[in-house]
């Protein structure tokens, strides 16, 4: 499986945006990107996913390079309650299985 | 809210004995998975099923049984517990079709064994 690299921490101050990096230098043409964040003692929880064009929700966008071995989640306003660990994973056709590293654990300065 | 539970949330239990979880899902989803979570490491998966009675093994399935009876109920067991599966368990499902399919995780149950 084509693997992601994710820098193990992060900081942010509340209220500014934050850019999360993953790279991803041996993704397949057929993987998407997906993001999910875990919040302090929960499950994970879906944020975004892509192919190949920058994705926007409510959530969160996701900026993916133009030969698709990075991408950046971008959280445009960050807010106490954003701050999680954040894994990047590539999925091959159906998210029918994930293979989750360690992620980027956020922290959200007041 | 694909309205997952799982049960029991805590559990502490000693060397040697079975221990079953259960995951239980309300909007009749296909796919139920299991993951294990250690401290300072993402989720790895146990096993996984794609509907009644059919089950496969993940990454780490070593120790570990599952049943699916029913569509609604997706149970892990642990024949025989050892300290090493100290961990806390992830039930999920997937949601939505094709390329769109994510997964929704449960609470969680954390298990100690002494």
């Amino acid at each position: 499986d084509a693997k992601t690299t994710q820098p193990n921490s992060m900081e942010s101050n509340e209220e500014e945006p934050v850019h999360l990096p993953c790279n991803h230098s041996t993704i397949s043409g057929t993987d998407y990107i997906h993001w999910y964040r875990q919040l302090p003692s929960q499950g994970p929880e879906y944020v975004i996913h892509g192919l190949t064009s920058n994705v926007n929700n409510r959530m969160a966008s996701l900026a993916i390079a133009e030969d698709r071995k990075s991408s950046t989640l971008i959280l445009h306003r960050a807010t106490l309650r954003d701050a999680a660990v954040y894994y990047c994973i590539l999925v091959s056709g159906s998210a029918r299985q994930l293979t989750f590293g360690s992620g980027t654990q956020l922290t959200v300065l007041p | 809210d694909a309205g997952i539970t799982q049960s029991p949330r805590h559990k502490v239990t000693e060397t040697g004995t079975p221990v079953t979880l259960r995951c239980h899902q309300t909007e009749n989803h296909r796919y139920m998975y299991w993951y294990r979570q250690d401290p300072g490491h993402g989720l790895r998966l146990i096993h996984y099923s794609y509907g009644v009675k059919d089950t496969d093994k993940g990454e780490v399935s070593d120790g570990y049984s599952v049943s699916r009876s029913k569509t609604e109920d997706f149970l892990l067991t642990l024949e025989s517990a050892t300290s090493s599966q100290t961990s806390v368990y992830f039930c999920a499902i997937n949601q939505g079709a094709g390329n769109q399919e994510t997964q929704y995780f449960g609470p969680g149950t954390r298990l100690l064994v002494l």
